[in-house]
């Protein structure tokens, strides 16, 4: 099983600042990486996939880089909305064995 | 608009069986694959089991697998996972979400379902 890692575990964030958000996969998972956004009480949404194409209807202050084995959300400048929980998720295997990161939650500084 | 809702949660005895369901609208759903995803209270996101569009295709977690089972009936728009012998790590809201290409990544998520295992 590929195992995914993300670090911080907790990022205070100023609004308006920029936030850097990490994920690593214990083996190479080429560029299938995709990161979710997941609010309180809500369903993850797709953010980015394929470590760097923005999901439809994603604003352009996020962006996604990264191959092999690490990768990097970034948040440009940090909105109110944007306060949430993210986590990265490989879809490398096939037969599928889809593994998702334990989340970095991006707080209020 | 591309909806999701699922159907089916509930408190369930360890060793019970329960069938989720998920009504899929808003797109061509015999065309793509779709998954269950769950997410234990105050925890991360798992991975549960995928199916292709025609259902050819598969896939389980090992946690699950030889317990649950997952089925679409494309007639009716539809996703289902039948969950026997529930054991108290089972607990968890359960997702449908579509898949964007073979398999993943999700690109549309069901509000999600609460399976309660508890004596």
């Amino acid at each position: 099983e590929i195992v995914m890692t993300q670090s911080p575990a907790t990022l205070s964030v100023s609004p308006g600042e920029r936030a850097t958000l990490s994920c690593r996969a214990s083996q190479s998972v080429s560029s299938n990486l995709a990161w979710y956004q997941q609010k309180p009480g809500q369903a993850p949404r797709l953010l980015i996939y394929g470590a760097s194409t923005r999901a439809t209807g994603i604003p352009a202050r996020f962006s996604g880089s990264g191959s092999g084995t690490e990768f990097t959300l970034t948040i440009s400048s940090l909105q109110s909305e944007d306060f949430a929980v993210y986590y990265c998720q490989q879809y490398n295997n096939w037969p599928p064995r889809i593994t998702f990161g334990p989340g970095t939650k991006v707080d209020i500084k | 608009e591309v909806q999701l809702v699922e159907s089916g949660g509930g408190l369930v005895k360890p060793g019970g069986s329960l069938r989720l369901s998920c009504a899929a609208s808003g797109f061509t759903f015999s065309s793509y694959s779709m998954n269950w995803v769950r997410q234990a209270p105050g925890k991360g996101l798992e991975w549960v089991s995928s199916i292709s569009s025609s259902s050819s295709y598969i896939y389980y977690a090992d946690s699950v697998k030889g317990r649950f089972t997952i089925s679409r009936d494309n007639a009716k728009n539809s996703l289902y996972l039948q969950m026997n012998s529930l054991r108290a790590e089972d607990t968890a809201v359960y997702y449908c979400a579509r898949g964007a290409e073979a398999v993943a990544p999700f690109d549309y998520w069901g509000q999600g379902t609460l399976v309660t295992v508890s004596s």
